[in-house]
């Protein structure tokens, strides 16, 4: 069965400090695609990065950095020198290449304190 | 290109009443599909379908239909609303390819009184 856990329900950090959000995620298949989506308060759903599984570059996106381990079956995300504007409900997803469906995990809420 | 487009955006209604979410796509992707998301739980994944004619549960899948009679339109059936599926839901659509994004829709916020 595929799952994906995102241990940290709640986060706060005062703003231009570092902060990492956990993602593990679980799959039997060799072949899968992982995600981050980024839902601000406004309520959208905002995609920000996706990796396959043969991929475990990780990836840096201006204040935005990912990675990826497969050893340890974790999807990890980065945000350095955070601000208030990261505040928002960030979700990682995984999508298996056998059924196509997507699966999310349960979300972490990030508060960028001023 | 509107993307992806659900309606209605809100939507009240007693229990045992029926409706049906509708979502659109403009962009020929062959895969389409509804969350529903509630505070602590996440995007649940109710019902998905690659294509026309195909659908499959996904995790939440009781008490509500779907069908995919075209590439375009992924309706979403609420046949008897009950309290328990006050929520705000989401319609998404990819291609098949699993590297490519899901692209959502702005949402519609169901309350069941």
């Amino acid at each position: 069965a595929q799952k994906v856990t995102q241990a940290q329900t709640e986060i706060s950090v005062v703003e231009k400090e570092d902060v990492t959000l956990d993602c593990v995620y679980e799959t039997r298949d060799t072949t899968y695609y992982l995600f981050w989506y980024k839902q601000p308060p406004s309520g959208e759903l905002v995609f920000l990065i996706r990796r396959n599984s043969f991929d475990e570059q990780n990836e840096i996106s201006g204040r935005y950095s990912w990675n990826f381990q497969k050893s340890t079956s974790s999807f990890n995300f980065t945000i350095t020198a955070s601000q208030v504007v990261d505040s928002a409900v960030y979700f990682c997803a995984l999508r298996m290449n056998r059924d196509d469906k997507i699966i999310f995990g349960k979300g972490t809420r990030l508060h960028i304190l001023p | 290109n509107a993307g992806v487009t659900q309606t209605p955006k809100f939507q009240v209604l007693k229990t045992g009443q029926s409706m049906t979410l509708q979502c659109a796509q403009d962009m020929n992707h062959e895969y389409m599909s509804w969350y529903r998301q509630d505070p602590g739980m996440g995007l649940r994944l109710i019902h998905y379908s690659v294509g026309a004619g195909i659908t499959d549960q996904g995790e939440v899948p009781n008490g509500y239909n779907v069908s995919r009679s075209t590439t375009e339109d992924f309706p979403l059936r609420l046949l008897s609303a009950a309290p328990s599926q006050t929520s705000v839901y989401f319609c998404a659509s990819s291609y098949r390819s699993g590297n490519t994004e899901a692209f959502f829709g702005q949402g519609t916020r169901l309350t069941v009184v």
